[in-house]
């Protein structure tokens, strides 16, 4: 298995207040995306990076920021929470674009309260 | 702009039956294409993908899929389900014009039972 970690694994929180998620990887892959996954959805980009300090919005960013300073951490910040986060994030790796498979992490079960 | 459908957000079968699950992608030119598996409480795991070397897919645990352009469509078959197939199953696309992201589009999913 690809080394993926996510942490933390589960959260309870409350509106307005905010969250980092985390994700790490030993495999030195160049690319990782945080995605959500939502019943009805299958699993939406909110932001991807292409490098230490490159960095690009999704599909599903507003509300959400992240930083990776090192090729191993890529931060998703919630910076004031909403009920409508609420969701399962997943982080994911991959070597590079197009026909490179990604390796998906664990996932964080965030809920909204 | 690029899209995924999956049609049926549950499919049941019995074990030893096939399994098809359907997949149709929206592009005027054929995107890479992939299909992934989740069981229950993980990440996704990689089932198979399509680079155009042929059209006929092979997998890991005996899934297969084909690509056909003229039916911007990529199913997911298996000739004999096994209990152990129960999962949900997503289809995936990555543009090929944006390549140098890598970002994929999913469908909704498909939730497979298979009953005894």
């Amino acid at each position: 298995d690809a080394g993926i970690t996510q942490s933390p694994r589960h959260k309870v929180t409350e509106t307005g207040t905010p969250v980092t998620l985390r994700c790490h990887q030993t495999e030195n892959h160049r690319y990782m995306y945080w995605y959500r996954q939502d019943p009805g959805h299958g699993l939406r980009l909110i932001h991807y990076s292409y490098g230490v300090k490159d960095t690009d919005k999704g599909e599903v960013s507003d509300g959400y920021s992240v930083s990776r300073s090192k090729t191993e951490d890529f931060l998703l910040t919630l910076e004031s929470a909403t009920s409508s986060q609420t969701s399962v994030y997943f982080c994911a790796i991959s070597e590079g674009p197009g026909i490179n498979e990604q390796f998906f992490g664990p996932g964080t079960r965030l809920t909204v309260l | 702009a690029q899209s995924v459908t999956q049609l049926g957000s549950h499919v049941s079968v019995s074990e030893g039956a096939l399994v098809l699950l359907r997949c149709n992608y929206s592009s005027s030119v054929p995107p890479y294409l992939f299909w992934y598996v989740q069981y229950p409480n993980q990440g996704l795991q990689l089932l198979l993908k399509y680079t155009s070397a042929a059209t006929l897919v092979k997998g890991i645990n005996g899934f297969e899929a084909e690509f056909k352009k003229s039916e911007t469509s990529f199913h997911l078959t298996k000739p004999s389900a096994h209990m152990s197939d129960a999962a949900e199953y997503f289809c995936a696309v990555s543009d090929r014009g944006s390549s140098n992201t890598g970002k994929l589009i999913f469908g909704q999913g498909t939730t497979l039972q298979v009953k005894p």
